[in-house]
């Protein structure tokens, strides 16, 4: 069975204060790895799709990174405006489907 | 552009009443659409997928007779929530493929749905 581990649950940080998030993950044949922002009461925001150990994928102050097991969210110098729930999905080869971890949710105080 | 809307935004029904939720992609045609249901401080779980012009897929313990999938067009698809009970108060959200590249899923903003 697919699963997607995200941690930490939770993550304050101060505005300029960078740090990483982690995905840890196991799927039979990744497909794709991808990377949503999500805001209280509102639907998931696509980031990122990273598909082979190696990519690296940049936006703003967001790069995220996929080894074999686990993708991290690195953020640099985070603004209050980062803070959401980020969650992380696997695909599976062959299959359309998206499983999800439970998110982090990051709070960036000014 | 890869823009997905849903309606209502929040509904409140009481126990025994049936609650229809619309999922439209507004500016790209979607060739598979799917409802999740996402618990505070859960996951996104994966309700149903859905295929223009044929029968919707449900996961594993999700009632098919309960929750009723109809994709109508190739930017429709409809969440029907029959004889609702409390335990179904949930946030639904639906994504949409197609609107940009192959794998990306576009989601609605969510139905928050409560039931007195």
């Amino acid at each position: 069975e697919d699963q997607v581990t995200q941690s930490p649950e939770a993550l304050r940080l101060q505005e300029g204060e960078s740090s990483s998030l982690n995905c840890s993950y196991t799927v039979s044949g990744l497909r794709g790895l991808f990377w949503y922002r999500q805001d209280p009461g509102k639907g998931p925001e696509f980031l990122f799709t990273l598909y082979s150990a190696g990519e690296e994928k940049e936006k703003e102050r967001l790069k995220a990174t996929l080894t074999k097991k686990e993708s991290f969210l690195h953020i640099t110098a985070p603004k209050p405006e980062d803070s959401a729930t980020y969650l992380c999905a696997v695909q599976r080869g062959g299959s359309e489907k998206l499983v999800f971890g439970k998110g982090t949710k990051l709070t960036v105080n000014p | 552009g890869a823009v997905v809307s849903q309606h209502p935004s929040r509904v409140i029904c009481k126990s025994g009443t049936s609650v229809k939720i619309e999922c439209r992609s507004l500016d790209f045609q979607a060739t598979t659409m799917f409802w999740y249901r996402q618990f505070p401080k859960q996951s996104l779980m994966l309700m149903a997928t859905s295929n223009e012009g044929s029968k919707a897929t449900y996961e594993q313990g999700v009632e098919k007779d309960k929750f009723l999938i109809n994709h109508a067009s190739l930017t429709l698809s409809t969440l029907t929530v029959t004889s609702a009970h409390p335990e179904d108060s949930s946030f639904y959200i639906c994504s949409a493929l197609g609107g940009g590249a192959m794998d990306e899923q576009y989601f609605g903003p969510g139905t928050r749905l409560t039931v007195t």
